[in-house]
């Protein structure tokens, strides 16, 4: 079946540094892939997504780019900020409707 | 616009008591979905609906679950009898139809069961 498999956390960086979370998937189809954000004491928000192949998504510094070589799909950012700690979770979905599988969810947390 | 609008946000009550989480999805949003989020467990799928028809309940823990949706603005997710092992962070979502939507998450119900 489909899944998503993220690098596990907690991820501890000091401001400034450089992120990477891993995201890796597998999927019958050619599915869409998201990165949501999940700050603390609220819900899931969308960050970023890559709909097909080489497609690249980006929002506030982070990026994404949609790997189907190596169904990958990894999180990064150039410089993080202590504003960035939360929850990362990367998910997928192909079906209309947009029912999403998600990975397990990485926690960052940026150290000033 | 607003957002998907969940009560309430914390609920504690004791175990044998019925818990009822109410959702009001996003404006023109035909898909809504329940989720439950614990440290052991993650993010899990408990049921899911399209235009108030219930498509997929494979995540529903057990028969004291169940969830409604009477109208395209509103839905339910019941708990009778609650037990302390369902105290947990519930999740409603909402996403209109097209492919490739993004969900949108409401704040969350905080449930403790005692």
């Amino acid at each position: 079946g489909d899944s998503v498999t993220q690098m596990e956390g907690p991820v501890t960086l000091s401001e400034e540094a450089f992120l990477t979370i891993n995201c890796t998937y597998t999927a019958t189809g050619y599915p869409s892939l998201f990165w949501y954000v999940q700050y603390p004491g609220e819900g899931l928000q969308l960050l970023l997504k890559a709909t097909k192949a080489d497609d690249k998504g980006s929002n506030k510094g982070f990026e994404a780019t949609y790997r189907k070589e190596t169904t990958s799909f990894h999180l990064e950012k150039g410089s993080v900020q202590v504003s960035d700690s939360a929850v990362y979770f990367c998910a997928l979905t192909y079906n209309q409707g947009g029912k999403l599988i998600f990975g397990q969810g990485t926690e960052l947390s940026v150290k000033p | 616009d607003a957002g998907v609008i969940q009560s309430p946000r914390h609920e504690v009550t004791e175990m044998g008591q019925e818990v009822t989480l109410r959702c009001k999805p996003i404006s023109g949003h035909d898909y809504l979905f329940w989720y439950r989020q614990t440290m052991m467990r993650g993010l899990e799928l408990l049921i899911y609906f399209n235009n108030n028809v219930p498509i997929d309940d494979s995540g529903m823990p057990e028969d004291r679950f169940s969830a409604k949706m009477p109208n395209a603005s509103f839905s339910t997710l019941k708990i009778q009898p609650s037990e302390p092992r369902d105290s947990a962070v519930y999740f409603c979502a909402s996403t209109m139809q097209g492919g490739n939507q993004p969900q949108h998450f409401g704040d969350g119900t905080r449930l403790s069961i005692l």
